[in-house]
């Protein structure tokens, strides 16, 4: 079946560390790609995408992303974790690039002082 | 521009009560998007319409949820009658074409 799994449900790591955020997906042609943030309260960000050409997609906030075809993946990553970028984490896929949007179940970070 | 707007912001009502959740999309977008958020089920995309007309409801849970676009800086999410496992965080999002997809803050919907 179609689908975008997320693994880690919750997350935690000490502010200043690295940080990579899981996403796989199951769909048979490369769909467009996305990470959104929510914080507490709050609607959904976009922290950024990949549509097609460079594989390592910078976004804001210092994140980055790198799809890799081979493993129908596209991880998230931050070299080093503030204490406000605790929140929640979505991948999203667009299987048919039509702005139809599904979404993983949402990683939660937790930020460790 | 001010973004996608929701309201109301919070909602509590009670069982068998009609609830309609407001959406106004960004100023020249024109695909706007219905999506629910619960702990249970995650983010689930209810509706979508692209200027104005519906393109695909099968996320709609059943006949007690209708949407409606009646022109292209309004949309309403109705429930009649609602019910308490309707209670969720309701999103509204727009785009341009496939262009980035910004979200509304949310109308949190308590059903008592």
């Amino acid at each position: 079946a179609q689908s975008v799994t997320q693994p880690d449900i919750h997350i935690t790591v000490s502010e200043g560390a690295s940080l990579e955020l899981r996403c796989n997906y199951s769909y048979g042609a490369t769909p467009y790609l996305f990470w959104y943030v929510q914080s507490p309260g709050q609607g959904l960000q976009l922290l950024l995408k990949y549509f097609s050409g460079d594989t390592l997609v910078q976004g804001i906030k210092g994140f980055e992303a790198e799809f890799k075809r081979s493993q129908s993946s596209f991880n998230l990553r931050k070299p080093s974790v503030h204490w406000s970028d605790a929140a929640e984490y979505f991948c999203a896929v667009d299987p048919s690039n039509t702005g139809k949007l599904i979404f993983g179940q949402g990683t939660t970070l937790q930020v460790k002082p | 521009d001010a973004g996608v707007i929701q309201s109301p912001r919070h909602e509590v009502t009670e069982m068998g009560q009609e609830v309609t959740l407001r959406c106004k999309p960004i100023s020249g977008h024109d695909y706007l998007f219905w999506y629910r958020q619960t702990m249970m089920r995650g983010l689930e995309l209810l509706i979508y319409f692209n200027n104005n007309v519906p393109i695909d409801d099968s996320g709609m849970p059943e006949d007690r949820f209708s949407a409606k676009m009646p022109n292209a800086s309004f949309s309403t999410l109705k429930i009649q009658p609602s019910e308490p496992r309707d209670s969720a965080v309701y999103f509204c999002a727009s785009n341009l074409g496939s262009d980035t997809q910004y979200f509304g803050p949310g109308t949190r919907l308590t059903v008592l």
